[in-house]
């Protein structure tokens, strides 16, 4: 139990483009889902803490024009990195966290998509 | 505030050695949960545990121990007869009270080599 799937895994953009991810809980329903970014070699960064039916919240320093997310239901969110940007190529990892009493709960992380913008 | 420390960057063993890998926590909080995820080479993370602040005993799954110890703040994680598939970046990471939205705070990582 408990998958986390994440769509696409790899996606090549020329830059200008806007880029959609889809993450999924395939098996539990998931109020929250965050949203992370990872640098080569590096700990995993939140972005965003999105909960089911209401606006994201960014952490500082994240801009949240440049990354839309939208958490329409309770096994979906999707993060658009809009005028993808060189820069904004990294590896984008979701992880769901279950209904229930939030800080207990274990949060299951999708496969992560891996972005390259040129 | 809260933080993770994991201060080993890298360890490099031989294939059936065991290995721990340490970490370090700091919460003001009295309830919290800790958590060790594994990070392999294709990037997803597998969740390995999951303790909460009340219990101290120690777990054993397989090959893989964790030794929780509240005096030390310490949580670590050792492999026993270390295979060259547990090469990976394994990060501990913490969840308390502190903050509304009970993120996980994640230490660095430490990246396990382990060669045949």
């Amino acid at each position: 139990g408990a998958v986390v799937s994440q769509h696409p895994s790899w996606v090549i953009c020329k830059s200008g483009t806007s880029v959609k991810i889809e993450c999924r809980s395939l098996d539990f329903q998931a109020t929250t889902m965050f949203w992370y970014r990872q640098f080569p070699k590096q700990s995993l960064m939140l972005m965003a803490t999105s909960n089911e039916g209401s606006k994201a919240t960014y952490e500082q320093g994240v801009e949240k024009d440049k990354f839309l997310i939208n958490h329409a239901s309770l096994t979906l969110s999707t993060l658009t990195v809009t005028s993808a940007h060189p820069e904004d190529s990294s590896f984008y990892i979701c992880s769901a966290r279950t209904s229930g009493r939030s800080y207990q709960e274990t949060q299951y992380f999708g496969p992560g998509t891996r972005l390259l913008v040129l | 505030a809260q933080k993770v420390t994991q201060a080993q960057t890298e360890i490099s063993v031989v294939e059936k050695e065991d290995v721990t890998l340490d970490c370090v926590y700091e919460t003001r909080d009295t309830t919290y949960y800790l958590f060790w995820y594994k990070q392999p080479p294709s990037g997803e993370l597998v969740f390995l545990i999951r303790r909460n602040s009340f219990d101290e005993q120690n777990e054993i799954s397989g090959r893989y121990s964790w030794n929780f110890q509240k005096s030390t703040s310490s949580f670590n994680f050792t492999i026993t007869a270390s295979q060259v598939v547990d090469s990976a970046v394994y990060f501990c990471a913490l969840s308390d009270r502190m903050d509304s939205s009970y993120k996980l705070i994640f230490g660095s990582g430490t990246r396990l080599l382990v060669r045949p």
